[in-house]
């Protein structure tokens, strides 16, 4: 069954660097969402993006966060300037229509950002 | 902002008993989903629940949604080892009356299944 893969699995880096977390959507999926889930707390959306263009995002996705899709396979998640509170579990999601309704979403892994 | 309350937080019984997971809000949602999670590894939808008092059955596995969509409700009969694991609910928020896939998850219920 097809996949959404995250990489890498496990990324650490120091606070103020810039990280980006990677992810290879399903390849019929038009929809795509980021989620992160801080250690002990509820699993959170953070931004959904359709044709290129941000749909929603959440008050979490700040100007430090950017979404992008380089290419035609790979959907990136970028934190320009890393803060502590930033280490969570950040999941990519994907869906082949819009919405959670009739078109579920399919999550990744997950990348583990830990911020030092 | 639309919050899912999710109880109990953590469930430990014997193999054969049955258990009851609820999801609960104030809040309208236009649809219900219900994720397994296991360790290291992203949510895995399990149902989705649309209409106002549908139940839907998935092998020992019960799935309600609120008559006016605000709850839901999982029931597992005669559990097994195999079902211990996370199991979250998310409900899909509309914006507009569109769902854009932006849900809200629950926080969780870790069930541990003894043998």
């Amino acid at each position: 069954e097809p996949e959404v893969t995250q990489t890498p699995s496990h990324q650490v880096t120091q606070m103020g660097q810039e990280v980006i977390l990677r992810c290879v959507p399903i390849s019929n999926h038009l929809y795509f969402y980021w989620y992160r889930q801080i250690l002990g707390q509820k699993v959170e959306f953070l931004v959904s993006f359709y044709n290129n263009e941000i749909s929603e995002k959440s008050e979490i996705f700040d100007d430090q966060f950017s979404v992008e899709r380089p290419d035609g396979s790979n959907f990136t998640l970028k934190i320009r300037s890393t803060k502590l509170e930033d280490s969570a579990m950040y999941f990519c999601a994907s869906s082949v229509a819009q919405g959670a309704d009739n078109s579920p979403l399919h999550f990744g892994n997950g990348t583990r950002l830990t911020v030092t | 902002t639309q919050l899912l309350e999710q109880s109990p937080q953590f469930l430990s019984i014997q193999e054969g008993e049955n258990l009851t997971v609820y999801c609960n809000s104030s809040s309208v949602f236009s649809s219900l989903q219900w994720y397994r999670q296991e360790p290291g590894e992203g949510p895995v939808l399990l149902v989705t629940v649309v209409t106002g008092g549908e139940v839907k059955k998935l092998k020992r596995l019960t799935f309600q949604f609120g008559d006016a969509r605000k709850d839901s409700s999982l029931h597992i009969t005669a559990a097994q080892p195999g079902d211990t694991g996370l199991y979250l609910c998310a409900g899909a928020v509309t914006a507009g009356g569109t769902s854009y896939g932006k849900l809200t998850f629950g926080q969780g219920t870790i069930l541990t299944v003894h043998p």
